[in-house]
C-alpha cells in the first residue's frame, strides 16, 4: 500500500516570503500522479497542483511549484510570494495512474501553513 | 473548473435518527464519487467509493450498515448516516471525478454533522 508522509505539521512564513512544504511517499508502481490541495477554513478542498510522474519537468502554477525527485520519492511544494490567503492546511496526495485502485487518492496528515503579516 | 455541490453544509441531529447528505456534480457526470470523513486538523479517511448504479465498495473498518451510500445518477450520490451516535459526528467531504477526466478529484464544501 502506498503511504504519503507529510513531516510538518505546521509552518510559518512571512508575507511575501517563500516557503516550502515536504512530502514523501512510498510506492512500488513507477507509474502515478502526485498532488498537492489546499484546504482553507471553509474547509473546501481546492488542487493547487499536480503532477505526473512520468513527467520529469516539475509542475507550475503561478507563485505555485513543485520539486519532484521521483528516486527519492520526493514531492515538495514552494510558495513563492506569500500571500494571507495562502494560510491553509496544505495536503500532499497520491493517486495510482491504474484503474485497479479505483482512482483512490491517499493524503498525507497535512501541513498548517500560517502567514503572518 | 467544474463544481461539486454538496448539502447540506451543517446538520445537527438527535442520536438514533438517520441523516442523509447529498452529493451533486453540477456541470459534469461523475462515474466515481467519493466519500470521505475528516476529525479537526486531521487528514482525509476515504471511507467509500462509489459507481454510478453499482454497489459502493467500503475500506477497511466502515461499517457498511450505518454509512450507506447511492450513487443512482451520474450526478448525485448519497451518504446516510443511520442511527446516529455522537460518536459519528465529524466532517465528512464527497469528492467526484469526471467519467472523461482520468486525474482530477473534484471535491464538495463538506458537511459537518453534530450528533446530540
Amino acid at each position: 500500500a502506498q503511504t504519503v508522509t507529510q513531516s510538518q505539521p505546521e509552518m510559518s512564513v512571512q508575507e511575501a516570503e517563500t516557503v516550502t512544504l515536504s512530502c514523501t511517499y512510498d510506492t512500488s508502481e513507477s507509474d502515478y500522479y502526485l498532488f498537492w490541495y489546499k484546504q482553507p477554513p471553509s474547509r473546501q478542498m481546492i488542487l493547487v497542483i499536480r503532477q505526473e510522474a512520468y513527467k520529469q519537468q516539475n509542475a507550475t502554477e503561478n507563485r505555485f511549484s513543485v520539486n519532484f525527485q521521483k528516486a527519492a520519492k520526493s514531492f515538495s511544494l514552494k510558495i513563492s510570494d506569500s500571500q494571507l490567503g495562502d494560510a491553509a492546511m496544505y495536503f500532499c496526495a497520491y493517486r495510482s495512474y491504474h484503474n485497479t485502485n479505483a482512482g483512490k487518492s491517499t493524503f498525507g496528515d497535512g501541513t498548517t501553513l500560517t502567514v503572518k503579516p | 473548473g467544474a463544481v461539486v455541490s454538496q448539502h447540506p453544509s451543517w446538520v445537527i441531529c438527535k442520536s438514533g435518527t438517520s441523516v442523509k447528505i447529498e452529493c451533486r456534480s453540477l456541470d459534469f457526470q461523475a462515474t466515481t464519487m467519493f466519500w470521505y470523513r475528516q476529525f479537526p486538523k486531521q487528514s482525509l479517511m476515504l471511507m467509500a467509493t462509489s459507481n454510478e448504479g453499482s454497489k459502493a465498495t467500503y475500506e477497511q473498518g466502515v461499517e457498511k450498515d450505518k454509512f450507506l451510500i447511492n450513487h443512482a445518477s451520474l450526478t448525485l450520490s448519497t451518504l446516510t448516516v443511520t442511527s446516529a451516535h455522537p460518536e459519528d459526528s465529524s466532517f465528512y467531504i464527497c469528492s467526484a471525478r469526471d467519467g472523461r477526466e482520468r486525474v482530477i478529484q473534484y471535491f464538495g464544501a463538506g458537511t459537518r454533522l453534530s450528533v446530540l
